[in-house]
Parts: C-alpha cells; structure tokens; sequence
C-alpha cells in the first residue's frame, strides 16, 4: 500500500530538549516536504527536498532542521523545541514530475512543547 | 507569494442539500494547480478534486464539483447532495508549475480553512 508515515504520531516535551520527528514514503518520490497546522493558518510549509542531499527552505523553516540522506526518509528535527513550535506537523511526498500528481500525506504529528 | 483565501471560516447545510465552499486566489502566474482538501476530526489530509489552469473545464469527482473563474481567480467547491460524512475542515491549495531548476519552494500554498457543519 502506497503510504507516508511519521513517528512518533503524539509528543510531549520540554523546551530545549532535541527530537525528531520521522518521515517514510515507499513511493520512490523525489520530493519530500514539511508543514505545520495552526489553528486559523492553515497548513504552511517549513521545509522540502527535491532529491537525495537537496532541501531548501519553505515559508516558516526557523527553529528547524531537516535531512535527506536517503530518498525514503526525510526527518524533522528540533534542535531546541520552543513552545511556539507547538503543532500538527504533516509530511508529504510526491513525484517531482508535479503537475497534477497527488501528494500523499502522512497521518500528522501532534507537538506538545511545554 | 501567491496567496489563497477563504473567506468562509465556518459554513453550515443540512444533509442532502447543496453547498458551495468558496476560494480566491492571489498570482501572477498563467499556469498553475489548484485542489481541494478535505480534513476530517481523524486529522487525515485527503484530496478531494483537483484542476489544472490552462484547463477550462471544471473538474468533478462525483458529489463534488468545482467552479473555476481563471479571470476572476476563483476556485469554488460545489458539494451535491450533503452527506453526514463530509462534515471536515476543508481547505483550498495552490501550487506553481514544478520548476526543474529547483527554484521556489514549489510546495502548496494553502488557505485557512473552512469548517462545514452538516445538519442531519
């Protein structure tokens, strides 16, 4: 089954102290990307990567960092989570051929930072 | 940047009627993707309908259908014969052209979101 799928699914942490957040698509799709969900602003796009050891920056990349060592896998890492950065976090793939092809999300993240 | 708008936080019909969620879009571009996601209390993403710019027709994907207005840079969701099951946030996105030279972000904009309520 075509899928993306992030770990852990709910968190709860502490300002300061480092996580990541894991992302697997078994797609084969070149492009990979981050976004987080706040209430009354949608969805918004942190990071993406359009192949293996290439990301850029999205709309709201501060405070994060993110890695692409293998096309499969692109993590979400907090190096010193703040409570701003308390979210729904949704990764997302799709081919990089884009056009119409449907991105596929991943079930979200929930992010308590307390 | 381009923008999306949606001017409806929170819109309401009763089950079987008919409900349009509305969307405008701010670019300079003259091709584009524009899609309709709906979002569930599951949280789940799940696309809904999608159109192409340079296509006139309107897209339809059974009980939902849209009213794409190039010139006026609208992009509305028809829903048909309202279901309890449609009850979602629904939310309208915008991409660019995919640019091989890798740049812009490429990503999809999104808008705010509307909450639809159905009433049994």
């Amino acid at each position: 089954e075509a899928q993306v799928t992030q770990n852990p699914r709910y968190l709860i942490t502490v300002t300061g102290k480092k996580l990541t957040v894991t992302c697997s698509q078994n797609m084969n799709h070149e492009y990979m990307s981050w976004y987080r969900q706040d209430p009354g602003l949608g969805l918004r796009q942190i990071y993406y990567s359009m192949n293996v050891e290439v990301t850029d920056k999205g709309d709201v990349p501060e405070g994060y960092k993110v890695s692409r060592k293998e096309k499969r896998n692109f993590p979400l890492i907090l190096e010193s989570p703040s409570p701003n950065q308390t979210s729904l976090y949704f990764c997302a793939s799709r081919p990089l051929t884009g056009g119409l092809e449907t991105q596929y999300f991943g079930p979200g993240t929930r992010l308590l930072v307390l | 940047a381009q923008t999306v708008t949606q001017s409806q936080p929170e819109m309401s019909v009763q089950e079987a009627e008919t409900v349009t969620l509305s969307c405008t879009y701010d670019t300079s571009e003259s091709d584009y993707y524009l899609f309709w996601y709906k979002q569930p209390p599951s949280r789940q993403m799940i696309l809904v309908i999608r159109q192409e710019a340079y296509k006139q027709q309107n897209a339809t994907e059974n009980r939902f259908s849209v009213n794409f207005q190039k010139a006026a840079k609208s992009f509305s969701l028809k829903i048909s014969d309202s279901q309890l099951g449609d009850a979602a946030m629904y939310f309208c996105a915008y991409r660019s052209p995919t640019s091989y030279s890798g740049g812009g972000a490429d990503g999809l904009t999104f808008g705010k979101g509307t909450h639809l309520i159905i009433q049994p």
